[in-house]
């Protein structure tokens, strides 16, 4: 079946310590997206990659980098963790063509821990 | 950035009633989007309803959208215990292209 996969579930890090999360997709799709999820709350936009194109939000701290090697994979990199940035962060893809956002595809979440 | 407000933001029913919640938005919007959260899950896509459009239904779900007052509302009849999630409202703002704008959420739960 056709999904979109993020490794790990589960990612326990130490304060300062870069870690490193993954999302794959099998779907070909175009767009990829990063957010990050705290408890009871909604959905909040990291990034996007267009194709090859970056988009940062304008209040996405320096301390998270996105990189999207290809179509099927994309990487968030959080170089120095504080204890802020324990969070839920779910990867999603979309098919973006011409006017309109289609529904978005989304992966099963990694639980960030920061201790 | 958030622009959707929804409510109620909890919700609590049993099992066999229909629950409603609403979303309300500010800008002209090309569509709406429904999605479910299952606890420490990811989202799932439910129903997407364009600016030209009213109504929608998906088996249990109806949404509607009145753009006139900037609503949207999610209807599930004859609710079940799985039924019990997270539901965010999301919009495609016109102009703004592949990005969603979410809604805060409303938490239901279906008591068997």
């Amino acid at each position: 079946d056709a999904m979109v996969i993020q490794n790990p579930r589960y990612q326990v890090t130490q304060f300062g310590k870069p870690v490193t999360l993954s999302c794959s997709q099998t779907l070909n799709h175009n767009v990829m997206y990063w957010y990050q999820q705290k408890s009871s709350q909604a959905p909040k936009l990291l990034f996007h990659y267009y194709d090859k194109d970056f988009n940062n939000e304008a209040d996405t701290p320096d301390n998270f980098q996105s990189r999207r090697p290809n179509t099927s994979f994309c990487f968030l990199d959080i170089r120095s963790p504080g204890l802020g940035d324990a969070a839920m962060y779910l990867c999603a893809t979309s098919r973006v063509a011409g006017q309109g956002l289609p529904s978005l595809f989304f992966g099963p979440g990694t639980r960030l821990t920061v201790l | 950035s958030q622009q959707g407000e929804e409510d109620p933001q909890a919700l609590s029913i049993q099992e066999g009633e229909n629950a409603t919640m609403n979303c309300s938005y500010k800008t002209s919007i090309n569509n709406l989007q429904w999605y479910r959260q299952n606890s420490g899950r990811g989202l799932v896509h439910l129903i997407l309803i364009r600016s030209n459009e009213r109504e929608k239904h998906s088996g249990r779900l109806r949404v509607t959208l009145d753009t006139s007052k900037k609503s949207s509302s999610l209807l599930i009849t004859a609710s079940r215990a799985a039924d019990t999630a997270s539901y965010f409202c999301a919009t495609d703002q016109a102009g703004n292209n592949r990005k969603l704008i979410w809604g805060l959420g409303t938490s239901l739960a279906v008591n068997p």
